[in-house]
């Protein structure tokens, strides 16, 4: 079946470091890959997606690469701040039923 | 205005208990979603309603009934609540079929069952 990985966290970085988390995944046929990233205490927010391959997502500085060629949509971003401290979650829909499959989610903590 | 809310923030209940969370969306969307979050954060997906038609039913219990009244709202019923209930379950919506439209979630709806 479908299924998302990502590398696991936390990921501990200081304040303008450069930020990278792995992802890669398995579907048959051809799905969308999204971010969403979740704050304490909160909700997940969409963070960015791409539905093609060689479609890049983009948003508040960060950005993933649907890549087809290596299953992967890696998220990046040059200098993180302390407010992006959250954690985030890599994942695929595919079939008509939207139906969303996470990966395990990666903590970023962002220190001063 | 909040897109998707639910009711409530936190319930705490015994085990054995039966218990209901609301799920509203004013986005106009016409599928939602419940999803469940354990205790290592990891994220999956019961249920979705179509236009009030069930249309995902993952292997979930048969204690959980979602209900849907109209397109607005997605109920989740739970029976016979047990230890392993206890998780966060979040609400979600979008609009239409298609793998590429975005699911927008509700803040979540922390469960503890003692």
């Amino acid at each position: 079946g479908d299924s998302v990985t990502q590398m696991e966290g936390p990921v501990t970085l200081s304040e303008e470091a450069f930020l990278t988390i792995n992802c890669t995944y398995t579907a048959t046929g051809y799905p969308s890959l999204f971010w969403y990233v979740q704050y304490p205490g909160e909700g997940l927010q969409l963070l960015l997606k791409a539905t093609k391959a060689d479609d890049k997502g983009s948003n508040k500085g960060f950005e993933a690469t649907y890549r087809k060629e290596t299953t992967s949509f890696h998220l990046e971003k040059g200098s993180v701040q302390v407010s992006d401290s959250a954690v985030y979650f890599c994942a695929l829909s595919a079939g008509g039923y939207n139906k969303l499959i996470f990966g395990a989610g990666t903590r970023l903590a962002v220190h001063p | 205005d909040t897109a998707v809310s639910q009711t409530p923030k936190y319930l705490v209940t015994q085990m054995g208990n039966d218990k209901s969370i609301k799920c509203e969306q004013n986005l106009g969307h016409d599928t939602m979603y419940w999803y469940k979050q354990d205790s290592k954060k990891f994220l999956k997906i019961m249920f979705s309603y179509n236009n009030k038609e069930l249309i995902i039913n993952e292997t979930v219990p048969n204690r959980f009934s979602p209900k849907s009244p109209d397109k607005a709202h997605l109920n989740l019923h739970i029976n016979s609540l047990e230890l392993g209930d206890s998780a966060v379950y979040f609400c979600a919506s979008s609009q239409v079929f298609g793998s590429e439209n975005e699911q927008y979630f509700g803040p979540g709806t922390r469960l503890t069952v003692t």
